[in-house]
């Protein structure tokens, strides 16, 4: 079956401090994979997606860069966090018409 | 980025009644999905529907995909307190384009 694993659970970062949060699919190749951002209470926030590697997508001009150095791979960072960065990421994977999310992860800049 | 107009934003109910939300779109959609998103967690597919005018359940859940192609519903009945989150309908424009309502907020009265 497949899985999808994203890490850190949470994270709090000083300002000026670079960001590397990463995610992972198992039991499926070549996915569509996405990195969207959640403000507390409020809708997703499509950041990128890649529909293989070395393929990177943005949506959103923003302090964050994306990279897919291996198929299941997708890898979401900032050189220097800004306090607006702060928020809830989450990683998902799409297959055959259906959308599979990682746990998330909180992220706090102070 | 465009997104799918989903309603009510937020519903105050009591345990036991029925919930009613649902999603428009001016685009037509081969596939509506909907979740359910726990505080701190990723979302969860409930139900994913395929054709216009399939309805699907879910135990107490379901949906129906409409038969222009641009809406669909999701009912909860005999509600209960776990039924408490926020609950999104998404749909594929393509086979890696994935668009998302904002959220509906589901508040069980004490």
């Amino acid at each position: 079956s497949q899985t999808i694993h994203q890490w850190p659970a949470t994270l709090v970062q000083p300002v000026g401090s670079p960001l590397s949060l990463e995610c992972t699919v198992e039991g499926t190749s070549n996915p569509n994979l996405y990195w969207y951002r959640q403000a507390a209470g409020r809708g997703l926030q499509l950041l990128f997606y890649s529909v293989g590697i070395g393929q990177i997508s943005s949506e959103v001009p923003q302090n964050l860069s994306a990279s897919r150095p291996q198929d299941r791979q997708f890898i979401l960072s900032s050189k220097k966090l800004l306090l607006s960065d702060s928020g809830f990421y989450l990683c998902a994977w799409t297959s055959q018409g259906k959308a599979f999310f990682g746990q998330g992860t909180r992220l706090t800049v102070v | 980025g465009q997104q799918l107009n989903q309603s009510p934003q937020s519903m105050f109910i009591q345990e036991g009644e029925d919930v009613s939300m649902n999603c428009t779109s001016s685009s037509i959609f081969n596939t509506w999905l909907w979740y359910k998103q726990d505080p701190g967690e990723g979302p969860v597919l409930l139900i994913a529907l395929y054709k216009a005018g399939e309805l699907t359940s879910n135990g107490r859940l379901t949906a129906q995909f409409g038969i222009t192609r641009k809406d669909s519903f999701l009912n909860i009945s005999a509600s209960i307190p776990s039924d408490v989150g926020i609950y999104f309908c998404a749909g594929f424009l393509s086979n890696y384009q994935l668009i998302w309502g904002a959220g509906t907020k589901l508040i069980i009265k004490p």
